[in-house]
């Protein structure tokens, strides 16, 4: 079935570093790409998304890239702060499907001052 | 405009017992889904509300139910809990079915003893 495999589970990172979090998508179908920010003991937020005619998307310090050949999208946080602790969702939304957005398992970011 | 509105915002239930967990979509929009979100298995999909009538359905027991109302507020009921059902049940709305952007509650965190 559908499926969407988000990697890795938990990464730490010194404040001022880069994050990256990767995430493959089953479906070639799939033609939007959410990813949600989770802070602890609060609701999922949108923070940045991508349509599958486009390759990369940038918002100040974050950034995705999208690769529809092999499946693959990713997320960039570049210059991380505390604040970027959290856990992130990847997504793939499948059109016509029947359960259509379909979520990554989460990976917990951890950012050490 | 009020977001998404879960309540109770915890549960504590033993073995056996039924639940009920109420959803208030943002003012406007008519569908309304419910995700169980456990550590490691990110959000798995449990239903989706339109109308009053339940358009998909995850793959859950039986036991995991639900319901809209006219004023699309949104109840899910699960019966004969067991340990395994302890998790945050998120509700997400959306202005339309079917919608890639789904703006969710803070969840309720459910535990079962």
């Amino acid at each position: 079935g559908e499926n969407v495999e988000q990697h890795p589970s938990t990464l730490s990172v010194q404040e001022g570093d880069s994050a990256v979090i990767k995430c493959t998508y089953s479906d070639s179908a799939s033609n939007y790409f959410p990813w949600y920010k989770q802070e602890l003991g609060k609701r999922p937020q949108l923070i940045i998304d991508i349509r599958s005619n486009v390759g990369e998307k940038k918002d100040q310090r974050i950034a995705v890239t999208l690769n529809k050949t092999a499946k693959h999208f990713s997320l960039h946080i570049t210059e991380t702060q505390p604040e970027d602790s959290a856990v992130y969702f990847c997504a793939a939304w499948t059109p016509g499907g029947y359960n259509k957005l379909i979520f990554g398992a989460g990976t917990r970011l951890a950012v050490h001052p | 405009k009020a977001g998404v509105t879960q309540t109770p915002r915890y549960l504590i239930k033993t073995r056996g017992q039924q639940v009920t967990l109420s959803c208030s979509p943002i003012s406007g929009h008519r569908s309304v889904s419910w995700y169980q979100q456990t550590p490691g298995q990110g959000l798995q999909f449990l239903f989706e509300y339109f109308s009053e009538t339940q358009r998909n359905k995850g793959n859950f027991p039986g036991r995991f139910s639900g319901r809209q109302f006219s004023n699309s507020r949104s109840e899910m009921n699960v019966s004969t809990l067991e340990l395994g059902d302890s998790a945050l049940y998120l509700c997400a709305s959306s202005l339309i079915p079917d919608s890639e952007k789904l703006f969710f509650g803070s969840g309720t965190q459910l535990s079962v003893l």
